[in-house]
């Protein structure tokens, strides 16, 4: 069936580090790719998303590629900052799934000043 | 447009006690999802509905718990009786769905925390 699955944390980076949350994907047909971030007592939002082959999704200074020959949905950052502390989802929804996602299981990241 | 919402924030109760959590999905959404977050689990879908019908009940623990959506604008997830393993956040989430390929996200609400003590 279709499955997203995350590098596991916890991950801790210095402010100003190189940041890589890795995600690849398992679905039939030709899923919708996106991660999400949970801040603190917060719900997950949306922080980037691609919907086809090599598109690529960015958002404050994150950034995603769908490489369909990977199956991967990596999560960048050039640049950390202590605020980016927070859970990472990286999730699919492919057609004919009845409108749901599958979300892996989630990274913690860690930014230390 | 005021998002997903999701009510109480928090919720304490005692074991045995009937808690109902409510969901309103943003207008124009077809299809709402309820979450359920631990530190043990991670995230688990319970049930989603699509156009107010329930599609997917597998992930509802058991029959302690239901959840209905009587019109497009609103949701309940209930459980009777609470136990202390319940204690957790629970989002509610909603989409427009589409035919074919997807391209809309899910948009969550905050969440209610429940504690069953």
């Amino acid at each position: 069936g279709d499955s997203v699955t995350q590098m596991e944390g916890p991950v801790t980076l210095s402010e100003e580090a190189f940041l890589t949350i890795n995600c690849t994907y398992t679905a039939t047909g030709y899923p919708s790719l996106f991660w999400y971030v949970q801040y603190p007592g917060e719900g997950l939002q949306l922080l980037l998303k691609a919907t086809k082959a090599d598109d690529k999704g960015s958002n404050k200074g994150f950034e995603a590629t769908y490489r369909k020959e990977t199956t991967s949905f990596h999560l960048e950052k050039g640049s950390v900052q202590v605020s980016d502390s927070a859970v990472y989802f990286c999730a699919l929804t492919a057609p004919n799934t009845g409108n749901q996602f599958y979300f892996g299981t989630g990274t913690s990241l860690t930014v230390i000043p | 447009d005021a998002g997903v919402i999701q009510s109480p924030r928090h919720e304490v109760t005692e074991m045995g006690q009937e808690v109902t959590l409510r969901c309103k999905p943003i207008s124009g959404h077809n299809s709402l999802f309820w979450y359920r977050q631990t530190m043990m689990r991670g995230l688990e879908l319970l049930i989603y509905f699509n156009n107010n019908v329930p599609i997917d009940d597998s992930g509802m623990p058991e029959d302690r718990f239901s959840a209905k959506m009587p019109n497009a604008s609103f949701s309940t997830l209930k459980i009777q009786p609470s136990e202390p393993r319940d204690s957790a956040v629970y989002f509610c989430a909603s989409l427009r769905g589409d035919r074919g390929r997807r391209t809309e996200a899910y948009t969550f609400g905050s969440g209610t925390r429940l504690t069953v003590v």
